[in-house]
């Protein structure tokens, strides 16, 4: 069936480390690929996206590059800020194109 | 900025009494959704409405939960009677339609506890 796996977290990092989140998928098809944010206390907040083979989505410093042969879209930060600790999740669209399947997430932690 | 509106933040609530929330869509999204979120685990979808229609109700558990839009704008999601397992985050979404390329715009949540 459709589902999402990431790595577990928590991922704990020092300000201006580098950053990478795993994601991997299983779908029928060639999916859009999302990454979400939530920040505590908030809902989620969509951080980039690609919809087909070898797109890279980005924003704020943050890529991610849709693989079909790996059937992966991980996510990277070159630098992490304190200001980016969240809990990150992966998704993608399910077969109709409608409701978003998520993975478990992951809590990314910065310290200064 | 236009955003998803959803009340109440939090609910405790006793098992076997019967809790409702509310969610208010961006203004001329077609599409509405309701998805549960355990905490540790990923959103799952609970309900997706097209207007005042439901487009997808399989995951929902239909002889304690109920969803409607009846005008087709804001939603109401009740359970009745509650059990200590439906605690959780439950968020509302909703996108100008359905299709893949329309981002889902997230509301805050609200958190249910059951004692």
């Amino acid at each position: 069936g459709n589902s999402v796996t990431q790595m577990e977290g928590p991922v704990t990092l020092s300000e201006e480390a580098f950053l990478t989140i795993n994601c991997t998928y299983t779908a029928t098809g060639y999916p859009s690929l999302f990454w979400y944010v939530q920040y505590p206390g908030e809902g989620l907040q969509l951080l980039l996206k690609a919809t087909k083979a070898d797109d890279k989505g980005s924003n704020k410093g943050f890529e991610a590059t849709y693989r079909k042969e790996t059937t992966s879209f991980h996510l990277e930060k070159g630098s992490v800020q304190v200001s980016d600790s969240a809990v990150y999740f992966c998704a993608h669209r399910n077969q109709a194109g409608t409701a978003l399947i998520f993975g478990k997430g992951t809590t990314l932690s910065v310290s200064s | 900025e236009a955003e998803v509106a959803q009340s109440p933040r939090y609910k405790i609530t006793e098992k076997s009494q019967a809790v409702a929330f509310w969610c208010d869509p961006i203004s001329g999204h077609a599409t509405l959704y309701w998805y549960r979120q355990i905490l540790g685990q990923g959103p799952e979808l609970l309900v997706q409405f097209q207007d005042e229609s439901v487009v997808d109700d399989s995951q929902l558990p239909k002889d304690r939960f109920s969803a409607e839009r009846l005008k087709g704008v804001d939603s109401t999601l009740k359970i009745q009677p509650a059990e200590l397992g439906d605690s959780a985050m439950y968020l509302c979404a909703s996108s100008l339609d359905g299709t893949s390329n329309n981002e889902q715009f997230f509301g805050p949540g609200t958190r249910l506890t059951v004692l």
